[in-house]
This record gives C-alpha cells, structure tokens and sequence, in this order.
C-alpha cells in the first residue's frame, strides 16, 4: 500500500525558513514524479511545484521561483519541500502528493501525504 | 494562469438526494485534463476522477464526471453521509496547475 507520511508541525518567525519531509513507501520511489501542494486556511489548494526523484529534475510555480527548494533523497524514498523568507501569509498545511502514474508526468495527484502544518507568527 | 471557478460555493443537500457541482476555466482545458478531489474535514484531499471523466482507483460509480472545454461537472448520486464535505476542480493543462475555490457539499 503506498504512503505518504510527513514530518510534524511547525512554527516560524517571519523571515525564517522551513523544511518539510515526506517519507514514501510501498511503491517504486524513482518511477513517479512528486508535487507539493499548500493549503492556507478555508482556501483552495495552491500548487507549488514538483520533483523527479529519479534524477533530481525540479518545476516551481512562477510564485514560488525564488524562495522554494524541492530535494529528494533517494537512499530513504524521502523528498523534502524548504520555503525561505517566511511570511504571515505562508501559514497553510503543506502536502507532499504524488504524481498519477510513472514514468509519464500526469499532473494530477494520487495520493496525498497527511499534511503539515506551518504557522508562521511573530 | 488558468483560473477555476466553482459554483455553487455550497450546496445543502439530504441523504440520498444527487448533487450537480460546477467547475468553469477560464481558457480552454485541452484534452479534458481536469481532476476533482473530494476533502473531509481535517483530511488531505482524496482523487475522485481524472480526465474529467475517468474515475480513480477504488472511486464508487456513484461519482460521474463529465464536461469538455471550459464547462465541467461532477455528480454524485445517493448521497451518504461520508459523501460530505468539500471538492475540488484541478486543471492540469497549464502551468501553474490549478485549483478551483471548492464547492461545500453540507447536510440539511
């Protein structure tokens, strides 16, 4: 069974930086593509970008570009999603969500890691 | 970037009653590249259907989707009281992807 489990909650100061962890299992890691998706209180979802875990290869939404970094280590089928430069409005909950089939980028998302919450407050 | 628009916002509805939730682009979605998710709350959002039509895996047929251009729907039928909460319009022919603001499926 595939899963997707996140790292815990957090809590930053303005203009700090996050990372969060998603660790998969039961599938084969290097053969899907995995997103990021935020979720900022009573919102919709919000892409944020996605990785190639097989080669490391990176696509960030325009918003994103210049403060968001997608890692993946291989060793422990574990991507990470870091975020600098926080701001108030960077509180959401942050999901890993993999891709909908291998080796062929979908864009749609099946399934979705539990989520992570981070607040980011003075 | 492609924007979603979904209506309505919520819709009170009984068990067993069907519900009609709308998703409208703002430019064309080539090849149907819409999914929708359903979110309970305090849950992730969950893959109902992709390709606009297509249900995911595990998904009941109780969930029909359909629509083509900038026009798409999903239906539920028989609504049961797992049945509620909110979902989601994803396109996924431009980047960024996209999301649309979510229709509240509530009971009366």
């Amino acid at each position: 069974q595939v899963h997707l489990v996140q790292s815990g909650a957090e809590v930053k100061k303005p203009g700090a930086s996050v990372k969060v962890s998603c660790k998969a299992s039961g599938y084969s890691f290097t053969a899907y593509s995995m997103h990021w998706v935020r979720q900022a209180p009573g919102q919709g979802p919000e892409w944020m970008g996605r990785i190639n875990p097989s080669n490391g290869g990176t696509r960030y939404a325009e918003k994103f570009l210049d403060r968001v970094t997608l890692t993946r280590d291989t060793s422990i089928t574990t991507v990470y999603m870091e975020l600098t430069n926080l701001k108030s409005d960077d509180t959401a909950v942050y999901y890993c969500a993999r891709d909908g089939a291998p080796r062929w980028l979908q864009n749609w998302f099946d399934p979705w890691g539990q989520g992570t919450l981070v607040t980011v407050s003075s | 970037d492609t924007v979603l628009t979904q209506s309505p916002g919520t819709l009170s509805l009984s068990p067993g009653e069907s519900a009609t939730l709308s998703c409208r682009a703002s430019q064309d979605v080539t090849n149907n590249y819409l999914a929708w998710y359903q979110q309970r709350p305090g849950q992730a959002p969950r893959l109902l259907m992709y390709a606009a039509s297509t249900r995911a895996t595990g998904i009941s047929d109780k969930f029909s989707g359909s629509g083509s251009g900038t026009e798409f729907t999903l239906t539920i039928s028989r609504l049961e009281p797992e049945d509620f909460g909110v979902y989601y319009c994803q396109q996924y022919v431009t980047s960024p992807l996209t999301f649309g603001g979510g229709t509240k499926v509530e009971m009366k």
